[in-house]
């Protein structure tokens, strides 16, 4: 079975400091990654895939994610935090082998400090 | 384009009465899905349709029922509403062969 595991509630990080939310996944096949962020009372937005190729994927809003599939793992990167990157952030994970069925995180909330 | 839109934004309802929340989208994407979001859960999948007339369920599909009668609508049915079900509600859609969601607004239910 597919699963996600966001193991932070919580990311509190300085203004400008680098930021890390931490993602790790388990599928039976290769998987396709996903991050969202979600601002107060919307939607989710979409950010960035992971489908194939280079394991570094840059997405919107000046964020990269890493691919590691030897432990797994799909963390959310930004070399300089802003204010308005507070928000709740979504892992998410599809088994590439044909379901549609796409398995969410619990979301880490990113608390940036000015 | 709209995008994906959801009607009612907020809803009451009394444990037993029955209700339909509206998803509607102007993408022509074929894939449409619904999800729950509660504290410490994140999202989990309802029901999703992969077509018109194509329904299958996620994670936590009862007490919902789903259908798809054209590309554009993906209506959700609560019969007999409980206090579990009180939650917000998303409904999503994707173009087939794309792997990028696009979210409505939300729909945050109450039931008492």
């Amino acid at each position: 079975a597919q699963s996600v595991a966001q193991p932070e509630d919580q990311v509190n990080v300085a203004e400008g400091n680098p930021l890390t939310v931490k993602c790790t996944y388990s599928v039976s096949g290769n998987p396709y990654l996903f991050w969202y962020v979600q601002y107060p009372n919307r939607g989710l937005q979409f950010l960035l895939k992971y489908i194939t190729g280079d394991n570094l994927v840059k997405g919107s809003y000046g964020f990269e994610a890493e691919f590691n599939k030897s432990q797994t793992s799909f963390h959310l990167k930004k070399p300089s935090a802003l204010v308005s990157d507070s928000a709740l952030y979504f892992c998410a994970v599809r088994d590439a082998s044909g379901t549609y069925k796409y398995i969410f995180g619990t979301g880490t909330r990113l608390k940036v400090l000015a | 384009n709209a995008g994906v839109t959801q009607t009612p934004k907020f809803q009451v309802l009394k444990t037993g009465q029955s209700m339909t929340l509206q998803c509607a989208q102007d993408m022509n994407h074929e894939y449409m899905s619904w999800y729950r979001q509660d504290p410490g859960m994140g999202l989990r999948l309802i029901h999703y349709s992969v077509g018109a007339g194509i329904t299958d369920q996620g994670e936590v599909p009862n007490g919902y029922n789903v259908s798809r009668s054209t590309t554009e609508d993906f209506p959700l049915r609560l019969l007999s509403a409980a206090p579990s079900q009180t939650s917000v509600y998303f409904c999503a859609s994707k173009k087939e062969g794309s792997n990028e969601q696009y979210f409505g607004p939300g729909t945050r239910l109450t039931v008492t």
